[in-house]
């Protein structure tokens, strides 16, 4: 069965450092892979989705996602952190063997410092 | 367009009880899943209903039970509420479901404490 893995519950960069948040995947290659964004008191949102069109996935509020499958990463990066971007990150996978049910990580808490 | 709908946003109730939680999915989403966050366990996966089906389900015992009515809005219930039921349920509507190429769009949660 499919698993995945997120290095780190917590990641703390400076305002306008790199973000990176690491993601790694088990098995075979999923069809299909996701980052979502939860703010504080608040409902996941979607920042993007793998679909095998492209390596490099573009989402929203800047970030990027870059699919490799040698390594079976989606690890998801920012140029450069806001205050704004403090929230949990969410990477999941779509497991063919359970009718395309999302296997999801154990998230990354990530904290900007001033 | 209206986001997904999650009533009441916080609950507070006592072991033994039952809970009824309810979700009103994007118009036009016909897929609703429900899922379990707490900081020990993450997410947890309860079940996903498409047309009124049950079409998934997580490991979680049969306390926990849901249903979709014919306007796709869902409940979900839990009975005889236990202290480690006490967590943000959190309900994700799609339009085709099973969440392979149909991303989830989220509610804001139900917060759940059992006292």
């Amino acid at each position: 069965a499919q698993s995945v893995t997120q290095l780190g519950s917590h990641v703390s960069v400076s305002e306008g450092a790199l973000v990176l948040l690491r993601c790694n995947y088990s098995s075979s290659v999923p069809p299909y892979l996701f980052w979502y964004v939860q703010y504080p008191n608040q409902g996941l949102q979607l920042l993007l989705k793998y679909t095998s069109a492209a390596t490099l996935v573009k989402g929203i509020n800047g970030f990027e996602a870059e699919f490799k499958k040698s390594e079976t990463s989606f690890h998801l990066t920012k140029p450069s952190a806001h205050m704004s971007d403090a929230a949990e990150y969410f990477c999941a996978v779509s497991d063919r063997g359970s009718n395309y049910q999302l296997i999801w990580g154990a998230g990354t808490k990530l904290i900007i410092k001033p | 367009k209206a986001g997904v709908t999650q009533t009441p946003r916080y609950l507070i109730k006592t072991r033994g009880q039952q809970v009824t939680l309810s979700c009103s999915p994007i118009s036009g989403h016909r897929s609703v899943s429900w899922y379990q966050q707490t900081p020990g366990q993450g997410l947890q996966f309860l079940f996903e209903y498409f047309s009124e089906t049950q079409r998934n389900k997580g490991n979680f015992p049969g306390r926990f039970s849901g249903r979709q009515f014919s306007n796709s809005r869902s409940e979900m219930n839990v009975s005889t509420l236990e202290l480690g039921d006490s967590a943000l349920y959190l309900c994700a509507s799609s339009l085709a479901g099973g969440s392979g190429n149909s991303p989830l769009h989220f509610g804001n949660g139900t917060r759940l404490t059992v006292t």
